[in-house]
């Protein structure tokens, strides 16, 4: 199967500040990838898919301009965090599906192993 | 709209027992997937299965099993004679496997699991 990383696994940081986190497909060209986040206890709720070199769309509720999400590349997503609060604490994971070298295409989703945002 | 339903939220065997959790699904599309997941305490998501909604067949690997049903939109998976390392919360999701939103999944609340020794 196609693998997924993500950077930083976990992260501290204080209100106020930015974060980003990166979502790296290792082996295969991620055409579209989703950003989750995962509050303790709780289900895994989307918050945007990207399109690779297309602005991302957000789910209800998320708002874009706190979240900011870029898929520059085929191997690359980023998910910035602006001017965290401590009600941002979460765990993030991103997924991607798209296609192997070959050209075939992924029908699921591979997922990263998530990051965990603490803001103080 | 989609909706996975996972009606446990904990479920408690002891080991060697087998344990089934149950996955109803609501969509409107006609074809979709279907998905069970793994999440062990570390937070990463283990890919279980997945199952088109053209294949009712049920699967079994292992000590894994999954009983689809469409009937009732139900995508059971069951775990006989389980092991401590089952341990873990149990996510159920589902996708359309074409036109708008496909690949998107939708998880249900998930289940967690605790096999006791």
């Amino acid at each position: 199967g196609a693998v997924v990383s993500q950077h930083p696994s976990w992260v501290i940081c204080k209100s106020g500040t930015s974060v980003k986190i990166e979502c790296r497909s290792l082996d295969f060209q991620a055409t579209t990838m989703f950003w989750y986040r995962q509050f303790p206890k709780q289900s895994l709720m989307l918050m945007a898919t990207s399109n690779e070199g297309s602005k991302a769309t957000y789910e209800q509720g998320v708002e874009k301009d706190k979240f900011l999400i870029n898929h520059a590349s085929l191997t690359l997503s980023t998910l910035t965090v602006t001017s965290a609060h401590p009600e941002d604490s979460s765990f993030y994971i991103c997924s991607a599906r798209g296609r192997r070298t070959s050209g075939t295409s992924y029908n699921e989703q591979f997922f990263g192993p998530g990051t965990r945002l603490t803001v103080l | 709209a989609q909706k996975v339903t996972q009606a446990q939220t904990e479920i408690s065997v002891v080991e060697k027992e087998d344990v089934t959790l149950d996955c109803v699904y609501e969509t409107r599309d006609t074809t979709y997937y279907l998905f069970w997941y793994k999440q062990p305490p570390s937070g990463e998501l283990v890919f279980l299965i997945r199952r088109n909604s053209f294949d009712e067949q049920n699967e079994i690997s292992g000590r894994y099993s999954w009983n689809f049903q469409k009937s009732t939109s139900s995508f059971n998976f069951t775990i006989t004679a389980s092991q401590v390392v089952d341990s873990a919360v149990y996510f159920c999701a589902l996708t359309p496997n074409s036109g708008a939103g496909s690949y998107q999944l939708t998880f249900g609340k998930g289940t967690k699991l605790s096999v006791i020794p």
